[in-house]
Parts: structure tokens; C-alpha cells; sequence
């Protein structure tokens, strides 16, 4: 299996800060790596896949970047609605799998 | 509308079986594969399997190859996960989701179904 690792695993940040969550992956995986938000209670939401393509409806402050073994999701200006745990996960080979989660907390 | 709707909490014993269900609606089921996916209590996300209820090609992760069968019936396009001997550890969010092709992500996802195993 693909191992992920995100970094860091727990963030605390400000309204208005910019934020910056890694996902390393244990082998290349070209560009085939979503992220995705949850929230307390809530399924996760499609953020970005594709490694850098917003998912329809996502508010512009996200973006992702990377391809090979590491990536990145920014969120230029975190804005209250963000504070949530991320995940990053694979879609190069099966299984699928996720990585730890970031969780992004009020400073 | 894309809509997964997930059937209800379940309060299992141990070694009882189970089945629930995903019935998805506002597209086309059988063009569509689902997958299921475990969220154990305060922990993260763990990729169960995919089914293509079109022709019911099935994928599991090696990690519930053989604990769980994942299936669908496309006449009343729903897709199941279902248990024959259900475990504590087996105690988790249950939930499915929707993606286009194999090598993309979930993009919509159900509410969630809580089993709860416990003696």
C-alpha cells in the first residue's frame, strides 16, 4: 500500500492567516491526489483533485500544488468556515488510501 | 441534485450480521462507481472498497478483503456493505460516497451510518 503522512498533524492559526498543509506520499503517484475538508459530525468534502484542480463550488482561497511524492494545500486566508481537519488521499493505486489529517484549530 | 442517502444507526452484538445500505438518486447509478469508507471513533479516514454497480465490478482494500461484502442492486439503485459476523472493532462511521472513474476522488458523499458493536 501507498502510505501518506501530512505535516503537521495539528495547526492552530488565525482569521486571516495563511495556511499550508503537506501530504508526502511513500512512492510517486504522479498527480492523483485529492483533498478533502471535514468538519465535526459532517462528511468530508472534495476539495481539490488532481493535485491543483478546484472541485466545483470551492471558494477560490484554496489551491493545491505538487506531483511525484509531495503536495501542498494553501489556504491563502483562513476565513471561520475553515477550521476543520484535512485530508489528503492517493488515487495512483489501490488501495486508495488516506492520509493521517491536519487538524486546523481557532489561535 | 446528487443525493447518497445512508439507512440509520445500528446497535449490533457481537457476531451478529448486518447490512446497510446507500441509495443514491439525481444521476445516473450505474454510471457511477461507489465506494465505502470506515471513520472510527476520533480517528481518521480508511478506504473500504469501490463497487460499479453497472456491472458490479468490485475492488477492496487488502485491510477488509474478506470482513466486509460490498454490493449493489441497480434496479432500485442502492449499493449495501454488509457484515456476517460483525466485531467491537467493527464500531465506527460507515460512509459512502460517489466517484466518476477509478482514478478520481469521492465527489459526493452520504451522511454517514453509525454501527455501534457492543455486548
Amino acid at each position: 500500500d501507498i502510505q501518506l503522512t501530512q505535516s503537521p498533524s495539528f495547526l492552530s492559526a488565525s482569521v486571516g492567516d495563511r495556511v499550508t498543509i503537506t501530504c508526502r506520499a511513500s512512492q510517486g503517484i504522479s498527480s492523483y491526489l485529492a483533498w478533502y475538508q471535514q468538519k465535526p459530525g459532517k462528511a468530508p468534502k472534495l476539495l481539490i483533485y488532481a493535485a491543483s484542480t478546484l472541485q466545483s463550488g470551492v471558494p477560490s482561497r484554496f489551491s493545491g500544488s505538487g506531483s511525484g511524492t509531495e503536495f501542498t494545500l494553501t489556504i491563502s486566508s483562513l476565513q471561520p468556515e475553515d477550521f476543520a481537519t484535512y485530508y489528503c488521499q492517493q488515487l495512483n493505486s489501490y488501495p486508495f488510501t488516506f492520509g493521517p489529517g491536519t487538524k486546523v484549530d481557532i489561535k | 441534485e446528487v443525493q447518497l442517502v445512508q439507512s440509520g444507526a445500528e446497535v449490533k452484538k457481537p457476531g451478529e450480521s448486518l447490512k446497510i445500505s446507500c441509495k443514491g438518486s439525481g444521476y445516473s447509478f450505474t454510471s457511477y462507481w461507489i465506494g465505502w469508507v470506515r471513520q472510527m471513533p476520533g480517528k481518521g479516514l480508511e478506504w473500504m472498497g469501490i463497487i460499479y454497480p453497472g456491472d458490479s465490478d468490485t475492488r477492496y482494500s487488502p485491510s477488509f478483503q474478506g470482513q466486509v461484502t460490498i454490493s449493489a442492486d441497480k434496479s432500485i439503485s442502492t449499493a449495501y456493505l454488509q457484515w456476517s459476523s460483525l466485531k467491537a472493532s467493527d464500531t465506527a462511521m460507515y460512509y459512502c460516497a460517489r466517484l466518476e472513474a477509478v482514478t478520481l476522488p469521492f465527489d459526493y458523499w452520504g451522511q454517514g451510518t453509525l454501527v455501534t458493536v457492543s455486548s
